[in-house]
């Protein structure tokens, strides 16, 4: 168990709809990441969030935004949904940000678009 | 644009023995992080172990130990005295900047 919890651990929904994954990140963590695991794509990289400020963008679409509370859990808003976004989403936590950090991963949510 | 290759989609080793996965990675930057993660069929996401591109020093983790050869960009993963715990996806990844882009990954079967 990293620590990470992130709910839904399943979400099936229909294409055009919106849904909203969260992430609650280890005591203590101020950085949160957010990864798209697909079939085709692999593992990729979305955003990261730093004390509640965004520090980092990857592959992230347009339709897809992020957002860390004062709290510092985060959720990651994905609209307009197609079926190419069914994927497991990961969300990731380290104590600060840089390259010495660890990120610990939660569990993941299996997001299936129909 | 930084990339990672892990040229082997599926590998198989008898219980016991040694083997050993592969990853080529492109860079120019200097200072960079490299690690192998392993996602079981739980697809929890998992590290193995970790090289500061800095160290010569190859990283070691118990059974898990690294062969990081940093002018020829390869970064392989060698698993000593295989256990069928050890049966997973393993994927090669690289960090720089906080982001972290990852090989397609490699699956290993262990035979009894």
């Amino acid at each position: 168990d990293s620590g990470v919890t992130q709910t839904p651990k399943h979400l099936i929904t229909a294409t055009g709809q919106r849904v909203t994954l969260r992430c609650s990140p280890r005591s203590g963590d101020l950085s949160v990441y957010w990864y798209q695991q697909s079939l085709d794509q692999g593992l990729q990289f979305l955003i990261q969030y730093y004390n509640g400020e965004e520090r980092a963008k990857g592959n992230i679409l347009e339709r897809f935004s992020a957002q860390q509370f004062p709290d510092l859990h985060s959720e990651l808003n994905l609209s307009s949904l197609e079926l190419g976004d069914s994927a497991l989403y990961f969300c990731a936590s380290s104590e600060t940000s840089g390259n010495l950090y660890e990120q610990y991963f939660g569990p993941g949510t299996r997001l299936t678009v129909t | 644009a930084q990339t990672v290759t892990q040229s082997q989609p599926e590998m198989s080793v008898q219980e016991a023995e040694t083997v050993t996965l592969s990853c080529t990675y492109d860079t120019s930057e200097s200072d960079y992080y490299l690690f192998w993660y392993k996602q079981p069929p739980s697809r929890q996401m998992i590290l193995v172990i970790r090289q500061e591109a800095y160290k010569q020093q190859n990283a070691t983790e118990n059974r898990f130990s690294v062969n990081f050869q940093k002018a020829a960009k390869s970064f392989s993963l060698k698993i000593s005295d295989s256990q069928l715990g050890d049966a997973a996806m393993y994927f090669c990844a690289y960090r720089s900047d906080d982001k972290i882009i990852f090989g397609k990954g490699t699956r290993l079967h262990i035979l009894p």
